[in-house]
This record gives C-alpha cells, structure tokens and sequence, in this order.
C-alpha cells in the first residue's frame, strides 16, 4: 500500500531559526511530490512542485529536496517567522492517485 | 486567472436532503478529484476522473455520487447526506503527469458541510 509519513507532527520553535520538516513514502514510483501550507479551516496552497526527475527546488526561503531511491523529501524553511505557523502537508504523486501525508503543524513564536 | 472554484464555501443542512457541491477548474485539466479533511484523519480521497466520463472511487466512496461530463466541472453529490458526512471538502484538478515528470495540484478554497 502507498503510504506518506510526515515527521515531526508537530513544530514549535522561535523565530529566526532555520528548520526541516520531513516526508517519507513507501513506494518510489513517483510523477513528483508536491508540498503545500494549510492554514486553520482553510484551502491548500501549494509551495513546491518537485517532478520526479528534479533533485530539488528553491522558492524564496523554501528549499525542498527529493530522493526517491531513499523515499524521502524534506522541506526546508529558513529564517522561520511568525507567518510560517501553518501546517505543513506533503502530497505523493502516483498517476492516478496522490496520497497526503498527515501533516506538521508548525508554530513559530515571536 | 487559472484556479479551481468550489461552491458554496459554506453548507448547513438536515439528514436525507439531497445536495450538491459544484466544482470547476479554468485550466483544461484532465485530472479532478474530490477530498474530505477531518481532524484526525487527514485529507482522505473520495472519487476521483482521469477525464470525460471516466470517473472512478477513492478511499472513503461510500454515500457520495459524481460525475464529469464536461472536462472543467466534477460535482459532488450526496443522495442522503448523514451527520458523519460533516467534514471539510476539497476539490482539486491536475493535468495527466507521466512518470517523468508530473503537474500538480491545484485546489479549491473548500466547502465546509455540516449536516445535523
């Protein structure tokens, strides 16, 4: 069965630090693995889109990597601040079906 | 501007009332998909079409209807909506990946139900 874990569950650090949330899935055959932000009671916005080729990709104080052979991604913020509490969700791409990972709800304290 | 649009955003109603929650996408998609969110359990997968009339179920299926008869619109229909139906729904449209590289998702702002 294809399954994605998300650790830590939960995050609370001050602001300022650096910090990596990680995402595991069980089968590699991967189109691409996707990260989003959700905020309480509301949509999934997307962060990073890594294809299944790509490595890594950069977005502003956002880095996430991709190694399928391991199964592993992680998502890295940089100089988190009060605005990045959210939670954190990953999202495995198969073809017919992307599976969610259950998510890291972040807090960052002023 | 390209986005997925759901509507309502927001739905009280009562045990065994039909309904319906539409779901749109601008950006020529084959791919749309429908999700529940409940605290707990995470983003669970309810049905999903791979394009035009080829609709198929996802991990939690039962009590909901779908249909895709044109490529931008998937509606989710709930025949008999019971309490345990009371969820945060989401739907989302892709473009049909390969295993070289896939689109991601896009997804709608969520429709908040909640049957008494």
């Amino acid at each position: 069965k294809q399954e994605v874990t998300q650790i830590p569950a939960a995050l609370s650090v001050p602001e300022g630090e650096n910090l990596v949330l990680n995402c595991s899935f069980t089968d590699s055959a991967i189109y691409n693995l996707q990260w989003f932000r959700q905020d309480p009671g509301k949509g999934l916005t997307s962060l990073l889109l890594i294809q299944s080729s790509q490595r890594e990709q950069t977005s502003g104080r956002l880095n996430a990597s991709l190694d399928k052979s391991s199964g592993r991604s992680t998502l890295y913020i940089a100089a988190s601040q009060p605005g990045d509490s959210a939670t954190y969700l990953c999202a495995v791409d198969y073809g017919q079906n992307f599976v969610f990972g259950p998510g890291t709800r972040l807090s960052v304290l002023p | 501007e390209a986005q997925v649009t759901q509507n309502p955003r927001y739905l009280i109603t009562v045990t065994g009332k039909k309904l319906t929650v539409t779901c749109s996408q601008n950006m020529n998609h084959e791919y749309m998909s429908w999700y529940r969110q409940d605290p707990g359990l995470g983003l669970r997968q309810i049905y999903y079409s791979m394009n035009v009339e080829v609709t198929d179920k996802g991990d939690v299926p039962e009590g909901y209807k779908v249909s895709r008869k044109e490529k931008r619109n998937f509606p989710l229909i709930l025949e008999s909506p019971s309490p345990n139906q009371t969820s945060l729904y989401f739907c989302a449209s892709s473009f049909t990946g390969t295993q070289t590289g896939g689109y991601g998702y896009t997804f709608g702002s969520g429709t908040r139900l909640t049957v008494v």
